[in-house]
């Protein structure tokens, strides 16, 4: 079935980096546009990334831009965050997302992992 | 950048009302605005896509409605597994987007 599995988190001193990786699997991986989503202890959801389907086109919100990487292999149906430079503020569990529509950057996000938790402290 | 005021931030309702929110727009987003409900500790589910769709296999008690920067989220006879938290969501074509704070509901 259409299946998105992250891994990669854990806890981590400011200012290190992590990579988080999304598993895909169930659908033509190459075909969707990818996101990251974010929410921390108690709070709302924050999106923070998107991949285009061939990964030409990358766009992040403010809070991450400058210190976080969007990526994907579709020849591995995988995609990535690289976070550098972690702050406290971006303790969270991440969520990667799959576009709904094929080819879409801005869409509804149909499928989501069940996330991987980041925890940035000293 | 723009901005979602999504109300209200929690509501309590009896097993068979009608719940309804709202989630106002900065800006013109034409129909570009989705919900989703999140059960605790669970993932976001996508119920509602361009303000009106209702995604495959969702329960036909929910439904969305509005345009422009005015938006309703609707379940028409509230049942005990829809207590969750709910959150509207913008976006265009360009820049996926901004969630709204989320609505909590809970039974009474």
């Amino acid at each position: 079935q259409v299946q998105l599995v992250e891994s990669g988190g854990g806890v981590v001193q400011p200012g290190r980096s992590l990579r988080l990786s999304c598993a895909a699997s169930g659908f033509t991986f190459s075909s969707y546009g990818m996101h990251w989503v974010r929410q921390a202890p108690g709070k709302g959801l924050e999106w923070v990334a998107v991949i285009s389907y061939d990964g030409s086109n990358k766009y992040y919100a403010d809070s991450v831009k400058g210190r976080f990487t969007i990526s994907r292999d579709n020849s591995k149906n995988t995609l990535y965050l690289q976070m550098n430079s972690l702050r406290a503020e971006d303790t969270a569990v991440y969520y990667c997302a799959k576009t709904k529509r094929e080819n879409g950057v801005g869409d509804a996000f149909d499928i989501w992992g069940q996330g991987t938790m980041v925890t940035v402290s000293s | 950048d723009i901005q979602m005021t999504q109300s209200p931030s929690s509501l309590s309702a009896s097993v068979g009302d009608r719940v309804t929110i709202t989630c106002q727009a900065s800006q013109d987003i034409s129909n570009y605005l989705n919900w989703y409900q999140q059960k605790p500790g669970k993932a976001p589910k996508l119920l509602i896509y361009d303000a009106s769709n209702l995604e495959t296999g969702v329960p036909s008690r929910f439904s969305g409605s509005g345009s422009g920067t005015d938006f309703t989220f609707t379940i028409s006879s509230l049942q005990p597994e829809d207590i969750a938290t709910y959150y509207c969501q913008q976006y265009d074509n360009l820049l996926p987007g901004t969630f709204g704070q989320g609505t909590k509901l809970e039974i009474k």
